[in-house]
């Protein structure tokens, strides 16, 4: 079975930092681009980044860009997000996502997501 | 940056009815578009890619349709078990990648 575990989330301050992890197991994961996906509460959808399947592209969108480094460890089978310079706006549930086939961006095997707030 | 309007941003529609959602591209983006159906409380789910190929597992009361700039989600058949938002997502490009802001879809 395909599944996607997102650890990590927790309340942090204004400026502080955090990893988020996301645990793939069930399919090969170097074969897959994958991205990470945020909603604020009660909002909608915001793509956050992604990476291609060697960790040679990555691209952010403008929100985080400078703040947020997205990696992957594929003989762990991990995708990772560094969160420097945290905002209140950075709060939200993270989804890591796989993109089924490239070069075409979308999502289809999503994970439960980790929730990280940003709070004094 | 391509920008992603939905319409509605919310609807209610009874048991059986025919359910259509609007999304609209700034730009052309030929038929790159996926749709999320995302329940309460729930991870969102791939329903459709390429504007009209239907992912598997789906029922097949869903559709999508369009090109360019104008697409539609269409539920055939309203089921209870449809409640949800919808989500369009453009991907013709390289990122950024672009939701649509969501339709909430009840049940009357």
């Amino acid at each position: 079975e395909v599944q996607l575990v997102e650890s990590g989330g927790v309340v942090v301050q204004p400026g502080g930092s955090l990893r988020l992890s996301c645990a793939a197991s069930g399919f090969t994961f170097d074969d897959y681009t994958m991205h990470w996906v945020r909603q604020a509460p009660g909002k909608g959808l915001e793509w956050v980044s992604l990476i291609s399947w060697d960790g040679g592209s990555t691209y952010y969108a403008d929100s985080v860009k400078g703040r947020f480094t997205i990696s992957r460890d594929n003989s762990k089978n991990s995708l990772y997000l560094q969160m420097n310079s945290l905002r209140t706006e950075d709060t939200a549930l993270y989804y890591c996502a796989t993109n089924p086939r490239i070069p075409y961006y979308y999502m289809d095997v999503w994970g439960k997501g980790t929730t990280v707030t940003v709070s004094s | 940056d391509i920008q992603m309007t939905q319409s509605p941003s919310s609807l209610s529609a009874s048991v059986g009815d025919r359910v259509t959602i609007t999304c609209r591209a700034s730009q052309g983006i030929s038929n790159y578009l996926a749709w999320y159906q995302q329940k309460p409380g729930k991870v969102p789910k791939l329903l459709i890619y390429a504007a009209s190929t239907l992912q598997s597992g789906v029922p097949s009361r869903f559709s999508g349709s369009g090109s360019g700039t104008d697409f539609t989600l269409t539920i055939s058949s309203l089921q209870p078990e449809d409640v949800a938002t919808y989500y369009c997502q453009k991907y013709n490009s390289a990122p950024p990648i672009t939701f649509g802001q969501g339709t909430r879809l009840e049940i009357k």
